[in-house]
């Protein structure tokens, strides 16, 4: 079964940094593009970060671009989020998806939650 | 970018009655492949969402099939023939070609 598992929220200070992971199992990682999506406490889903399967091309949502960096470890089945200069907005659950618009994609891990406050 | 407009916001259901949801887009979405990558997810309170719908029509493996999506250009609908109790929570759309991707903004499902 495929399984993609988050790691790595807590609580951090605004202007801190906050490295997020997700271990995938059950697919063949490095054949699947990865994303990061966030939802904030009681609102909806929000893309934020794109990585092609060899890593090659990355996309950010205009919110995170500059502070956060996407990357991928397909030797170790590892999704990253570099999470710096973090901000109050930034608060949410994070989310790793093997993409989602294929057949075999679609996939969604439980999700890790940051928290940015004084 | 690409703007997708859910309704309704809020869908009160009686059991064992069909529903329908509404993804209306600012604009087409076709990927260079000649694909609509419109898919639709359903997150239960609590839990991470799952994806349903793929490609506007393709069911995911698992999910009943008294789900269905249809629709083309930039007008689409999710539909569930009978709703059951675990249908319940909310809803999205969401598409896969333009960046930033974007989702709607949710229809909660909520039995009466």
């Amino acid at each position: 079964d495929v399984q993609l598992v988050e790691s790595g929220g807590d609580l951090v200070q605004p202007g801190g940094s906050l490295r997020l992971s997700c271990f995938a199992s059950g697919f063949t990682f490095s054949g699947y593009s990865m994303n990061w999506v966030r939802q904030a406490p009681g609102k909806g889903l929000e893309w934020i970060s794109y990585i092609s399967p060899s890593g090659d091309t990355i996309y950010y949502a205009d919110p995170v671009r500059g502070r956060f960096t996407i990357s991928r470890d397909n030797a170790e089945n590892s999704l990253y989020l570099q999470m710096n200069s973090l901000r109050d907005e930034d608060t949410a659950v994070y989310y790793c998806s093997n993409g989602f618009s294929t057949r075999g994609a679609g996939h969604w891990g439980p999700g890790t939650l940051v928290i940015v406050s004084s | 970018d690409v703007v997708l407009t859910q309704s309704p916001l809020s869908l009160p259901v009686t059991l064992g009655q069909p529903a329908s949801i509404s993804c209306r887009s600012s604009q087409s979405f076709v990927s260079s492949d000649g694909i609509t990558h419109l898919n639709w997810f359903h997150q239960r309170p609590g839990q991470s969402p799952r994806r349903l719908i793929y490609q506007i029509s393709n069911r995911d493996s698992g999910v009943p099939d008294r789900f269905s999506g249809s629709g083309s250009g930039t007008d689409f609908t999710l539909k569930i023939s009978r709703v059951e109790a675990e249908d319940v929570g909310v809803y999205y759309c969401m598409q896969g070609v333009h960046w930033p991707l974007t989702f709607g903004g949710g229809t909660k499902v909520e039995i009466k």
